[in-house]
């Protein structure tokens, strides 16, 4: 177990549609990031935010947004949902950016 | 530009034989990370190793080690009498700071481990 809670485990939705992804990091830990996991694209880091504030910005779509709140817990939004969003999302953190970073379960987001 | 690349796709050996993983990175920063994770079949993907680009020491933990090599930009991974909890896939992994962090993960590497 490394920590790092992410709800809900499944989520199956229609296309069109917006989600919110949930992540609570490790205790003591400032850095959250977002990844997505498919079988075509590996996996991509979308964004990390450390204490609040937007730190790194990846492969992320304007249709997804993110943000940490003042507990450290993140969440992902993904809205106007596409089949091509089908994918695992994984929330990982660190105590620092640089360190080794620490995973949840992931999300499995099945759109249809 | 950056570039971590996992050229073995998938990787078969019976168990107890010894295997590598190979990770070769692209970088023009100095000042960089690597590391290696795992994902095993229950899909929660695992650290196994953090390298910065300063330390080039080769590091054992147990039946694992790692050969960091910036000459040729190589950061392999070798499992020592593989054992069949082995089998998962292999992710090495690319930090590096330009103003902000990027970070960027290779394709991965299957390895089956066969009894």
């Amino acid at each position: 177990d490394s920590g790092v809670t992410q709800t809900p485990k499944h989520l199956i939705t229609a296309t069109g549609q917006r989600v919110t992804l949930r992540c609570s990091p490790r205790s003591g830990d400032l850095s959250v990031y977002w990844y997505q996991q498919s079988l075509d694209q590996g996996l991509q880091f979308l964004i990390q935010y450390y204490n609040g504030e937007e730190r790194a910005k990846g492969n992320i779509l304007e249709r997804f947004s993110a943000q940490q709140f003042p507990d450290l817990h993140s969440e992902l939004n993904l809205s106007s949902l596409e089949l091509g969003d089908s994918a695992l999302y994984f929330c990982a953190s660190s105590a620092l950016q640089g360190n080794e970073q620490y995973f949840g379960p992931g999300t499995r987001l099945t759109v249809t | 530009a950056q570039k971590v690349t996992q050229a073995q796709t998938e990787i078969s050996v019976v168990e107890k034989e010894d295997v590598t993983l190979d990770c070769v990175y692209e970088t023009r920063d100095t000042t960089y990370y690597l590391f290696w994770y795992k994902q095993p079949p229950s899909g929660e993907l695992v650290f196994l190793i953090r390298r910065n680009s300063f330390d080039e020491q080769n590091e054992i933990s147990g039946r694992y080690s790692w050969n960091f090599q910036k000459s040729t930009s190589s950061f392999n991974f070798t499992i020592t009498a593989s054992q069949v909890v082995d089998s998962a896939v292999y992710f090495c992994a690319l930090i590096w700071t330009s103003g902000t962090y990027k970070y960027i993960f290779g394709t991965g590497t299957r390895l089956k481990v066969l009894a």
